[in-house]
C-alpha cells in the first residue's frame, strides 16, 4: 500500500462547479499536511498548508481527518485556471516528505 | 525575489556522460532537497541538506552526489548518466518552522 494515496481522475467538471479531493494517508505519525498544484510540465506550487482546524483561502478549502488519516480539498465555484494536477503531501516531522501521484482536474467551459 | 532557481532547464546527455545540475535559492532556508519526478510517480527524493554543511541520502541517491555549496546553493551531480536517470529533477528549499517547501522551475534531463 503506498503511503499517500489520491485517486488520479481526470475529474471533470464545469465551470462554476464545487469539487473536491480527498487523499489518504497511512503513517499515523505525520504531522505536516499540504497540497500543491502542478500545472503540466511545471514545478509543484503550494496552494495550502492543511491545519488540524482546517483552513480557507478564497475559493479553497482545506481539511484533515487524523482519525481516519484523510486530507481533503475542496474547490469551489471551479474556474478553467483551476486546471492542474493537485498533489497531496505528508510530512513526517523530519526531511521525509512523501508525494502523492496527483489528482488530475479540468474544468471545461 | 527569484524563490528557487535551477539550470539549465534541459539536458540531453549520452550514456557515460556527467553533469551537475545546479540549484540556489534566495529566501533564506536552511533545507534544501533534490527531487527526480517520472511519469505515474510521485515525487522522490534524492538527497538533502538539512542546513549548510551537511547532506543526507534520500530515496534514491544512487548514482548521484550533492554538495551544498553554501547556505544559498545546493548542487546535483550525475557522473555517469544512465538512460534510468531520464527524468524531471526539482530542487526545493524549506524553512524548518512550517515545513512548507518551495520548488525550483526543474531541469528536464534526457539520457540516450
Amino acid at each position: 500500500r503506498k503511503e499517500v494515496e489520491q485517486d488520479p481522475g481526470p475529474f471533470n467538471v464545469p465551470e462554476g462547479a464545487t469539487v473536491a479531493f480527498n487523499c489518504t494517508y497511512s503513517n499515523s505519525a505525520s504531522q505536516s499536511f499540504f497540497w500543491y498544484r502542478q500545472d503540466c510540465r511545471k514545478e509543484p506550487k503550494l496552494l495550502m498548508s492543511v491545519y488540524s482546524s482546517g483552513n480557507e483561502d478564497g475559493r479553497f478549502t482545506a481539511q484533515l481527518n487524523r482519525a481516519s488519516q484523510y486530507i481533503s480539498l475542496l474547490i469551489r465555484d471551479s474556474k478553467l485556471s483551476d486546471s492542474a494536477t493537485y498533489l497531496c503531501v505528508v510530512n513526517h516531522g523530519t526531511y521525509k516528505y512523501i508525494f502523492g501521484t496527483g489528482t488530475r482536474l479540468k474544468v471545461l467551459a | 525575489n527569484a524563490g528557487v532557481t535551477q539550470t539549465p532547464k534541459f539536458q540531453v546527455l549520452k550514456t557515460g556522460q556527467s553533469m551537475t545540475l545546479q540549484c540556489a535559492q534566495d529566501m533564506n532556508h536552511n533545507s534544501m532537497y533534490w527531487y527526480r519526478q517520472d511519469p505515474g510517480m510521485g515525487l522522490r527524493l534524492i538527497y538533502y541538506s538539512a542546513s549548510e554543511g551537511t547532506t543526507d541520502k534520500g530515496e534514491v541517491p544512487n548514482g548521484y552526489n550533492v554538495s551544498r555549496l553554501n547556505k544559498r546553493e545546493f548542487s546535483l551531480r550525475l557522473e555517469s548518466a544512465a538512460p534510468s536517470q531520464t527524468s524531471v529533477y526539482f530542487c526545493a528549499s524549506s524553512d524548518g518552522t512550517l515545513y512548507e517547501q518551495y520548488f525550483g522551475p526543474g531541469t528536464r534531463l534526457t539520457v540516450t
